[in-house]
């Protein structure tokens, strides 16, 4: 089962950041944050993934708790383009722990 | 770099028959996961293959299988295919057992059943 809880829809006007958020409070020590977004019928993208420490990036930045049971992705001036699914998801960090994803948030961006 | 292939994009079958899907990671990655993709369940791990073997496995019948080869490319197999069987299937590639890797997704195959 998911380890996180995300709001499964959130509007954001073009051009204004779009604040993601996702509660993970039974993160364990060893598991990172990830986030991946699906375009409509295209495969999941990676965004961004971090472990304790703000992480930011060419696509968005990170902001994780002190406590690390929640997180919020940041899309700072949000396009059309980013209308999608958005996954937060919690995993350790080797390749075969399962990616366990759960309904997401539907992001629509508005002109 | 080229990212993950998958072949063929769309597929239709009809019931009770079997179907093979291919997926070529990205050059040098060694490890491939595949993901079923449906509107009333999301996505649903179905098992992950490192270096020809597999590591890990979802809760789905033994009508799914996989096979990883020595070049890192993965088919998985659906068999007795069911109505229900209809999906996107997704494959994606990870670096290595490192730490912190990220999963590159292919655009899928869809699958139609009838």
């Amino acid at each position: 089962d998911a380890k996180t809880t995300q709001p499964p829809s959130m509007d954001c006007a073009e051009g204004r950041a779009a604040n993601l958020p996702c509660n993970h409070s039974t993160i364990s020590g060893n598991e990172y944050v990830y986030w991946y977004r699906q375009i409509h019928s295209q495969g999941p993208q990676y965004i961004i993934h971090g472990l304790k420490n703000n992480e930011t990036n060419e696509m968005a930045s990170l902001i994780i708790t002190e406590d690390r049971k929640s997180s919020t992705l940041i899309l700072p001036h949000a396009t059309l383009r980013d209308t999608a699914v958005y996954y937060c998801i919690v995993r350790v960090a080797v390749s075969y722990d399962k990616v366990i994803f759960g309904p997401g948030t539907s992001l629509s961006v508005i002109p | 770099k080229a990212g993950v292939t998958q072949t063929p994009r769309y597929l239709i079958k009809t019931r009770g028959q079997q179907v093979t899907l291919s997926c070529s990671p990205i050059s040098g990655h060694r490890s491939v996961s595949w993901y079923q993709q449906t509107p009333g369940q999301g996505l649903q791990f179905l098992f992950e293959y490192f270096s020809e073997t597999q590591r890990n496995k979802g809760n789905f019948p033994g009508r799914f299988s996989g096979r990883q080869f020595s070049n890192s490319r993965s088919e998985m197999n659906v068999s007795t295919l069911e109505l229900g069987d209809s999906a996107l299937y997704l494959c994606a590639s990870s670096p290595s057992d490192r730490d912190g890797p990220e999963a590159f997704f292919g655009q899928g195959t869809r699958l139609t059943v009838v």
